[in-house]
């Protein structure tokens, strides 16, 4: 059974920073699709970040240059670094398993975490 | 960047009933459409992938259809555990983006 486990949410000031953790189980972080999705209280989703098993990453724009994506393999771990942290930074952020159906890039989201809360606030 | 427009926003509906909810893109994704479902305070989950394939374990009562930029996802025999919110997202390419959801309550 895959199950993933967000941690390192919390209140941050703003220009703060802090660090997400996802732990995995039942897959291997190295060799899948590993993605950062978010959403506001009461909005929509919001996709980060996305770091491919050869190791390229992607980020939407909202957050490149603040945000870094990475995994640590031997513990099947993956992070999202946050730095320059805004109020509309705040969220609650899922990690995702990413699948490419059909080997062309396309990617849909099919294992989820529960989310862990980052609230930017004075 | 690819714009993904659901309607309604929300819907009432009875059990029993058969919904259906539309998601528009704002220019053709090919097949390259998901659906998930997000109950309240749980995270979303994949029901649809390429536009018409049902994810493994998904009832048989949800169904996908559609191309280019105009797709459906329909509900036949609405069940208690259907009330949720039902997003639409593009995998045609980066950024990958969603629709703003379709809330779906109890009539």
């Amino acid at each position: 059974e895959v199950q993933l486990v967000e941690t390192g949410g919390g209140l941050v000031q703003p220009g703060g920073s802090l660090r997400l953790s996802c732990a995995a189980s039942g897959l291997t972080v190295s060799s899948n699709y590993m993605s950062w999705i978010r959403q506001a209280p009461g909005k929509g989703l919001e996709w980060v970040s996305v770091t491919y098993s050869g190791g390229s990453t992607s980020y939407a724009d909202s957050v490149m240059g603040r945000f870094t994506i990475s995994r640590h393999n031997s513990q099947n771990t993956l992070y999202l670094q946050m730095l320059s942290l805004r109020p509309e930074d705040t969220a609650v952020y899922y990690c995702a398993r990413a699948r490419d159906y059909f080997g062309s890039g396309s990617l849909s989201f099919d294992y989820w975490g529960q989310g862990t809360l980052v609230t930017v606030s004075s | 960047d690819i714009q993904m427009t659901q309607s309604p926003s929300s819907l009432s509906a009875s059990v029993g009933d058969r919904v259906t909810i539309t998601c528009r893109a704002s220019q053709s994704i090919t097949s390259y459409l998901n659906w998930y479902q997000q109950k309240s305070g749980k995270a979303p989950k994949l029901l649809i992938y390429a536009a018409s394939s049902l994810q493994s374990g998904v009832p048989s009562r949800f169904s996908g259809s559609g191309s280019g930029t105009d797709f459906t996802l329909t509900i036949t025999s609405l069940q208690p555990e259907d009330f949720a919110t039902y997003y639409c997202q593009q995998s045609y390419n980066s950024p990958w983006t969603f629709g703003q959801g379709t809330k779906v309550e109890i009539k």
